[in-house]
């Protein structure tokens, strides 16, 4: 079964840009049967899906976010990134990388990682 | 964006206890309708798809029904890994929602 993990900084200064990278292992990235997302949850509180991509570059984003979202995949490194620009305090979450489907379940998550956002 | 609305928000059960959660959708999904499983500190966990499969390795103990806008996760006998929160997620339509989640706990 294929293993996703993420990485990236732990804390994010207010207005900076989150950057965050998923590697993929046990599995290729370019596979048609999948797409690649990312979700966050705040401390102690529910799942909100930010966005997913396919392996060709195409991206789905939540419009809550999408002005302040990117993401991209690198099929060489099998790897996918997110980028969260002028990030806020209300941004300070778990974020987890995911695999789904090609109808769109997730079916496997990555551990996540905590981002905090401070000063 | 399509609302997803679980009850109860909490229930306290017991081991050996059967319980039931309900997801509605603010309108209709087919059966484009995911359950994830969520224990402290710990990634979610996928559970069932399309209403009613289940993930590879979950025990049989879980069962999901539903279609359309009503859903239910069942678990048959309540067992102690079992404590943990539910949500529900639907993928008929981006951008992908979830519910506000279930939490299980030990009475």
């Amino acid at each position: 079964q294929p293993q996703l993990q993420e990485s990236g900084p732990g804390l994010v200064k207010p207005s900076e840009t989150l950057s965050l990278s998923c590697t993929v292992s046990g599995g290729s990235i370019s596979s048609s049967n999948n797409y690649w997302g990312w979700i966050r949850q705040p401390p102690g509180k529910g799942l909100e899906w930010i966005g997913t991509i396919y392996y060709s570059g195409y991206t789905y984003y939540n419009p809550s976010l999408k002005s302040r979202v990117t993401i991209s995949v690198d099929t060489s490194k099998n790897q996918f990134s997110l980028n969260l620009s002028s990030m806020t305090a209300a941004d300070t979450a778990v974020y987890y990388c995911a695999r789904l489907a090609v109808t769109t379940y997730i079916d496997y998550w990555g551990q996540g990682t905590l981002v905090t956002v401070s000063s | 964006d399509i609302q997803m609305t679980q009850s109860p928000s909490s229930l306290s059960a017991s081991v050996g206890d059967r319980i039931t959660i309900t997801c509605r959708a603010s309108q209709v999904i087919s059966n484009y309708l995911a359950w994830f499983q969520q224990k402290p500190g710990k990634a979610p966990k996928s559970l069932i798809y399309a209403a009613s499969t289940l993930q590879s390795g979950v025990p049989s103990r879980f069962s999901g029904s539903g279609s359309g806008a009503d859903f239910t996760l069942t678990i048959s006998s309540l067992q102690p890994e079992d404590f943990a929160t539910y949500y529900c997620q639907q993928y008929s339509t981006y951008p992908l929602t979830f519910g506000g989640g279930t939490k299980v706990e030990i009475k």
